[in-house]
């Protein structure tokens, strides 16, 4: 079956760093992304679309310059989260897929000091 | 702008009880709805995967149903447990923007 990883699995950092978080399809090629973010006791709130090959698309809301998402390959997307602050600890969850189906990554829980 | 939302909020019943949980959605042009449960802190673990040519799917004691046309999907759970006990969420894949969006959540706890 389709397998999505991300890594980290879970991060600390201190406030003002930045921090990479992987997606990668794994026996797959991923034309589409998804990146999503959840607060506690919140559902997945959608952050952005990343395509192979282009500039994502975010949601409103969601500054593209503190979230900076790169897709290089068809079976690699990162989002890094830049300047860190306490308020942006959450958990970090990205999907990768073809056409019609999108497969789940494991996500990221980010702490930030 | 597709909308997802998941009714009641949260759920509390005994043990040994069938439940429903609901789930609706604004725009019916979906490729696939699917659900999963999320137990706290924890990712998300898939239950069931409808696709938008399906009516239904069944996992054991689980069974999803999916009306496209009014936008509706029920998760049915027979003779429910406590291991039951989590964060159900509904998830719908299309739609005019092509985009996955998720349900607002139904906190579950069952009862011993």
């Amino acid at each position: 079956g389709a397998v999505v990883s991300q890594h980290p699995s879970w991060v600390i950092c201190k406030s003002g760093t930045s921090v990479k978080i992987e997606c990668r399809s794994l026996d797959f090629q991923a034309t589409t992304m998804f990146w999503y973010r959840q607060f506690p006791k919140q559902s997945l709130m959608l952050m952005a679309t990343s395509n192979e090959g282009s500039k994502a698309t975010y949601e409103q809301g969601v500054e593209k310059d503190k979230f900076l998402i790169n897709h290089a390959s068809l079976t690699l997307s990162t989002l890094t989260v830049t300047s860190a602050h306490p308020e942006d600890s959450s958990f970090y969850i990205c999907t990768a897929g073809v056409t019609d189906t999108q497969y789940f990554g494991p996500g990221t829980r980010l702490t930030v000091l | 702008k597709q909308e997802v939302t998941q009714i009641p909020a949260a759920l509390s019943v005994p043990e040994g009880e069938n439940l429903v949980l609901n789930c609706s959605f604004t725009d019916s042009a979906i490729y696939n709805l699917q659900w999963f449960r999320q137990d706290p802190g924890k990712g998300l673990t898939s239950l069931l995967l409808i696709q938008s040519s399906q009516r239904e799917q069944t996992s054991g004691r689980l069974n999803a149903s999916l009306d496209k046309s009014s936008g509706r999907s029920t998760l049915y759970i027979a003779a429910s447990q406590p291991g039951d006990s989590a964060t159900y969420l509904c998830a719908v894949y299309g739609g005019a923007t092509n985009k996955l969006i998720f349900g607002t959540g139904t906190l579950l706890a069952v009862q011993p």
